[in-house]
């Protein structure tokens, strides 16, 4: 079956420091991944969409890389800052269309 | 242009009555996804639809969960006769696509049975 994997452990870095975040799924071809941020209480925000044939993404402070052959991407977040704290989610796009996400990584990023 | 909206944020039911959850989607989006999620734990896919149909409900119960989309009108997840263990946050999601295209979030309705 398929499934998503993110580190459900939570990621606790020092302010200004790089934080990377992993997720790994099996059992899925997709067509693109994508990235959101979830606050306490709050939707899902959309960040990042990387395709296929992307190797990489740029947003700002934000970099995604996409590796089909490893079944993995990776989220990272260059200057971190304590407004950066929140839990992200990664969704790879299957077939049938729906948005499925995996568990999801809280950040705390430590002034 | 409003996001998506729903209501009611909050929502209590005692066991054995029925819950209506309402999503309107953004202007333009005729995609509609319902999650849940408990405390502490992801959003499972529950149910996706599109103007009038349902394309995939493979995460919704087969008992007591229904969802609509019409053609007018927002989005119902309707829950009969609810248990405690259906307490969680729903949340919905609209898309103006399928494809290649970002979801957007409303804030979800957190509903409490008692």
């Amino acid at each position: 079956s398929q499934k998503i994997e993110q580190n459900s452990e939570a990621l606790n870095i020092q302010e200004g420091k790089t934080a990377t975040l992993t997720c790994n799924y099996t059992n899925y071809s997709p067509a693109y991944l994508q990235w959101y941020r979830q606050d306490p209480g709050r939707g899902p925000v959309f960040l990042l969409l990387i395709r296929e044939n992307e190797k990489e993404k740029r947003k700002e402070r934000l970099k995604v890389t996409f590796d089909t052959t490893l079944k993995q991407s990776l989220f990272h977040i260059t200057a971190s800052q304590p407004a950066d704290s929140a839990t992200y989610l990664c969704a790879p796009r299957g077939a049938g269309n729906m948005l499925t996400f995996g568990g999801g990584t809280r950040l705390m990023v430590k002034p | 242009n409003a996001g998506v909206m729903q209501n009611p944020r909050h929502l209590v039911r005692r066991r054995g009555q029925e819950a209506r959850l309402r999503c309107s989607p953004m202007k333009g989006h005729s995609h509609v996804y319902w999650y849940r999620q408990l405390p502490e734990e992801g959003l499972k896919f529950m149910v996706y639809l599109q103007k009038e149909n349902i394309i995939d409900e493979s995460g919704m119960p087969k008992e007591r969960f229904s969802a609509e989309f019409p053609k007018e009108g927002p989005s119902i997840l309707r829950i009969q006769q609810v248990v405690r263990g259906d307490s969680a946050a729903y949340f919905c999601a609209s898309s103006p696509g399928s494809k290649n295209t970002e979801a957007f979030f409303g804030q979800g309705t957190r509903l409490t049975v008692v």
